[in-house]
């Protein structure tokens, strides 16, 4: 079964700063990798997606980014955060081929001060 | 792309006592998932339930692919199920799990 390592746990930054955000995955080759941000508790929304590495597609407009240098690793950026990119961030995988579905970090809590 | 409504929006349960939790989807489907959220923000998957019925202890749930709704079922509820319960879906064109809006579940001792 796959599981999928993200860090940090938390984290505060200021307004202006930089991010990355990690998340890697093991047990599986070849994973479609997401990210997603839940806002105020409820509601998860997809950022990004990602079916190979180098390929990224955005689901939203926004002021983050995302990478994937490796077949297990996903990097969720930003050059400069904005207060109303405070969320919790979660890293999901899904194997393509096996017919199961996806399995997700334990997500990262991000405040923007 | 396919929409994700489910009910009751909150609930309050008594300990000990049974309930059953909604989801409706506006497309056909080839992957259905219903996760618990728990205090720490954590995803549990629950169950992978695009038709059918499965169980798994005091848990179950039932797909109708047909009718376009899925329920979740929680028996003899303890409080550490208190959380939100998130079912999610891919519709068979897409590729991306869209989220309903949760149930939140308070058990009380």
């Amino acid at each position: 079964s796959q599981t999928i390592h993200q860090w940090p746990a938390t984290l505060v930054q200021p307004v202006g700063s930089p991010l990355s955000l990690e998340c890697t995955v093991e047990g599986t080759s070849n994973p479609n990798l997401y990210w997603y941000r839940q806002a105020a508790g409820r509601g998860l929304q997809l950022l990004f997606y990602s079916v190979g590495i180098g390929q990224i597609s955005s689901e939203v407009p926004q002021n983050l980014s995302a990478s994937r240098p490796q077949d297990r690793q996903f990097i969720l950026s930003s050059k400069k955060l904005l207060l109303s990119d405070s969320g919790f961030y979660l890293c999901a995988s899904r194997d393509p081929f096996s017919g199961y579905g996806y399995t997700f970090g334990s997500g990262t809590r991000l405040t923007v001060v | 792309g396919i929409q994700v409504e489910q009910s009751p929006p909150d609930l309050i349960l008594q300990e000990g006592a049974n309930s059953t939790l909604r989801c409706n989807f506006s497309d056909s489907v080839n992957n259905l998932q219903w996760f618990h959220q728990n205090p720490w923000g954590q995803l549990i998957n629950l169950f992978y339930i695009p038709s059918g019925t499965k169980q798994n202890g005091r848990l179950s749930a039932t797909t109708v692919a047909t009718e376009r709704y899925s329920l979740l079922y929680i028996s003899s509820s303890q409080t550490t199920d208190s959380g939100v319960y998130f079912c999610a879906a891919i519709n068979n064109a897409g590729n991306m799990l869209t989220f309903g809006g949760g149930t939140r579940l308070m058990v009380k001792p």
